[in-house]
C-alpha cells in the first residue's frame, strides 16, 4: 500500500533554516509528481510546491517563493523541501501528497494519497 | 488564480440527516478539475472526490459530488457519527488551490 512519511520538522528560530524529508512506498515514486502542503494551526490548508515526477519542473506558492526549494531523489524514493528565511507564519503541520497523474502530464492532478505531516514551529 | 469560496462555514446536523456543502468557483473551472477531502482532528485530509463527482477508492456511496463550471457540491446523505469533519474543495489542473472548508459539527 502507498505510505508517505514525512520527517525533519521541528522548532527553528525566525532566519533559520530545516529541510523536510518524504519518504515514499507502495508505488513506483520516480513516476508521479509530488506536493507539500501545510495547515498552519486552526487554520485550513494551503498548497506549498510541486515538482513533476522527473524533477525537471517546480512551482511555489508565492508566499514560500524564493525561500523554500522542493526537490527529490528517485534513487531513494525521497522527496525534499528546503525552507530557508523561516517566519513566524511559517508555523504549520507540513503535509507531502501524490499527485494523481502518472508520468508525462502536464497539468496538475488531485492529491490522492497523504502522509501523517511533520510539526514545523518558527519561533524565538 | 482561481479563488474558491466554500458555505457554510459551520453545518450543524444530527446522525442521520443530509449533509449539503457548496463551493464556488471565482472562474470556470475546466474538466471538471475538482476535488473534495475530508480531515478529521489530528489526521491528513483523505480524497473523498474528484473530478467533481467520482468516488476515490474505498469511499462508501453516501458521499456524492456533483456540479460543473463555478458551482459545486458535496452532498452526505446520511451522516454517519464518523462523517462529522472539516471538507475541504480544491480546484487542480492549472493550480492547486483550496477552499477555506466546510466544518460539519454535531447539532
Amino acid at each position: 500500500q502507498v505510505q508517505l512519511v514525512e520527517s525533519g520538522g521541528g522548532v527553528v528560530q525566525p532566519g533559520g533554516s530545516l529541510r523536510l524529508s518524504c519518504a515514499a512506498s507502495g508505488f513506483t515514486f520516480s513516476s508521479y509528481g509530488m506536493h507539500w502542503v501545510r495547515q498552519a494551526p486552526g487554520k485550513g490548508l494551503e498548497w506549498v510546491a510541486f515538482i513533476r515526477y522527473d524533477g525537471s519542473n517546480k512551482y511555489y506558492a508565492d508566499s514560500v517563493k524564493g525561500r523554500f526549494t522542493i526537490s527529490r531523489d528517485n534513487s531513494k524514493n525521497t522527496l525534499y523541501l528546503q525552507m530557508n528565511s523561516l517566519r513566524a507564519e511559517d508555523t504549520a503541520v507540513y503535509y507531502c501528497a501524490k499527485d494523481s497523474n502518472y508520468g508525462d502530464y502536464v497539468r496538475v492532478g488531485y492529491f490522492d494519497y497523504w502522509g501523517q505531516g511533520t510539526l514545523v514551529t518558527v519561533s524565538s | 488564480e482561481i479563488v474558491l469560496t466554500q458555505s457554510p462555514g459551520t453545518l450543524s446536523l444530527s446522525p442521520g440527516e443530509r449533509a449539503t456543502l457548496s463551493c464556488r468557483a471565482s472562474q470556470s473551472v475546466s474538466s471538471s478539475y475538482l476535488a473534495w477531502y475530508q480531515q478529521k482532528p489530528g489526521q491528513a485530509p483523505r480524497l473523498l472526490i474528484y473530478g467533481a463527482s467520482s468516488r476515490a477508492t474505498g469511499i462508501p456511496d453516501r458521499f456524492s459530488g456533483s456540479g460543473s463550471g463555478t458551482d459545486f457540491t458535496l452532498t452526505i446523505s446520511r451522516l454517519e457519527p464518523e462523517d462529522f469533519a472539516v471538507y475541504y474543495c480544491q480546484q487542480y489542473g492549472s493550480s492547486a488551490y483550496f477552499g477555506p472548508g466546510t466544518k460539519v459539527d454535531i447539532k
